[in-house]
């Protein structure tokens, strides 16, 4: 079993939806959560970054982390088509120079 | 934030012939961390790069087949040597900065690499 679970997707919305994307893990060490997104031939950019349970909001994203179920999400409300990227969840133990941990990320694709 | 400069973006390579993969960042930094991105995996780090010691290698990785080298604490290159198909894949170099009072990882572009 990986130590972090992420759908590959592909995931396909019109413009305008709510998307959710989620992760599971196994590790219940994981204090530090992360949402990476990645355009093509780019690398990955930070979206957002929660520490232990709760939610946290910026903007039209929303991170949730659920660590009684080992459970993130990351909510996308009115989807733009410039949302169409790889959204990578990312965690690790601790902060600083920690190892950090990735899902295989879920492709979503915001139709216009 | 940290600012990274990658190349090359992308190449592609012969079986068994080597390429060396340059990253440039715009501020000091301790450490800088090498990742492979394969087609439906998760980014894996290969080592971590540390000025003026030798680089850490992940379980996995070698120094044979991935030398890194880190001069000064803005620039390092990974090689990826005695290349194989199984070697193409997304190369990442990446280093630790702050941001919103957290420390977090940024990337550079990356290089895409095909090996025929």
């Amino acid at each position: 079993q990986k130590e972090v679970e992420q759908d590959p997707g592909p995931l396909s919305v019109p413009e305008g939806a709510i998307v959710s994307l989620n992760c599971t893990y196994s590790n219940s060490a994981f204090q530090y959560f992360m949402w990476y997104r990645q355009y093509s031939r780019k690398g990955p950019e930070l979206l957002m970054y929660t520490y232990s349970s709760g939610n946290k909001e910026d903007g039209r994203f929303t991170a949730q982390v659920d660590k009684s179920s080992k459970y993130i999400s990351l909510f996308i409300r009115d989807s733009q088509p410039s949302d169409s990227a790889t959204y990578l969840c990312a965690m690790s133990e601790g902060g600083g120079y920690q190892k950090v941990t990735f899902g295989t990320g879920t492709k979503l694709q915001v139709i216009p | 934030s940290a600012v990274i400069s990658q190349k090359p973006s992308r190449d592609i390579c012969q079986r068994g012939t080597s390429l060396t993969i340059q990253c440039q960042v715009d501020s000091q930094v301790t450490m800088m961390f090498w990742y492979r991105q394969q087609p439906g995996q998760s980014l894996t780090l290969i080592a971590t790069a540390n000025q003026g010691s030798e680089a850490t290698y992940e379980s996995g990785f070698v120094i044979d087949k991935f030398p890194i080298s880190r001069p000064n604490l803005t620039f390092s290159t990974l090689t990826v040597s005695n290349m194989s198909p199984e070697d193409s894949s997304i190369y990442l170099c990446s280093v630790r900065g702050q941001t919103q009072g957290n420390e977090k990882l940024f990337f550079g572009s990356g290089t895409q690499l095909s090996v025929l």
